[in-house]
């Protein structure tokens, strides 16, 4: 069965990074592109990055770009968001989303998520 | 960006009565390959988003089908027919049509009166 685990939250201050994994199980990983999501405390949705499935393309919320990073190693099946000069506003629970393959429609299986609390 | 609006953003509902969220789109989502990108989410709560629909209308894998998708061009509607005690939760709408970003509504919040 398709499985999503993020991991890499915490607590970390203002301006300093964190870096996110996703590690993804059960489907042709290196088929799909894959997002990260992200949901304030309290708030909604609010979509982040996606890779495209060989890492070829990377497109940003305009909230974070030139902050965040998303990538992916196909070998290890895991992608990755590296979060940079991280604001208060970031604090969120990020979620690792899967996206488009042929067959398939995105935003099908969603991970628990990991908890990012940017706090002096 | 394409803003998704959903009403009402609160939903008090009588178990076995039925229930309707209305998200509209700034623009319309039919996409020039003729497909309209239209999902809908349910987040219970301490849960993660699921997706229900896909492409308005696509029920996904295990969702009961007294949940409906229906609209076109800038109106959407999720409907439930009967209202049961699982069904307590947030729902999104999102827009994949016009990207990026992908954007959702705000979230209507369904909760048993």
């Amino acid at each position: 069965q398709v499985q999503l685990v993020e991991s890499g939250g915490g607590v970390v201050q203002p301006g300093r990074s964190l870096k996110l994994s996703c590690a993804a199980s059960g489907f042709p990983f290196k088929e799909h592109g894959m997002h990260w999501v992200r949901q304030a405390p309290g708030k909604g949705l609010e979509w982040v990055a996606i890779i495209w499935y060989d890492g070829s393309n990377k497109l940003y919320a305009d909230s974070v770009r030139g902050r965040f990073t998303i990538s992916r190693d196909n070998s290890k099946e895991m992608v990755y968001l590296q979060m940079d000069s991280l604001k208060i506003e970031d604090t969120a629970v990020y979620y690792c989303v899967r996206g488009y393959f042929s067959g398939t429609w995105p935003f099908d299986y969603w991970g628990q998520g990991t908890l990012v609390t940017v706090s002096s | 960006d394409v803003v998704m609006t959903q009403s009402p953003l609160f939903l008090p509902v009588t178990l076995g009565q039925p229930a309707s969220i209305s998200c509209r789109s700034s623009q319309s989502l039919v996409h020039s390959d003729g497909n309209t990108y239209l999902n809908w989410f349910q987040q219970r709560p301490g849960q993660s988003p699921r997706r229900l629909f896909y492409q308005v209308s696509n029920r996904d894998s295990g969702v009961p089908d007294r949940f409906s998708g229906s609209g076109s061009g800038t109106d959407f509607t999720l409907k439930i027919s009967r209202v049961e005690a699982e069904d307590v939760g947030v729902y999104y709408c999102m827009q994949g049509t016009h990207w990026p970003p992908w954007t959702f509504g705000q979230g209507t919040k369904v909760e048993i009166k």
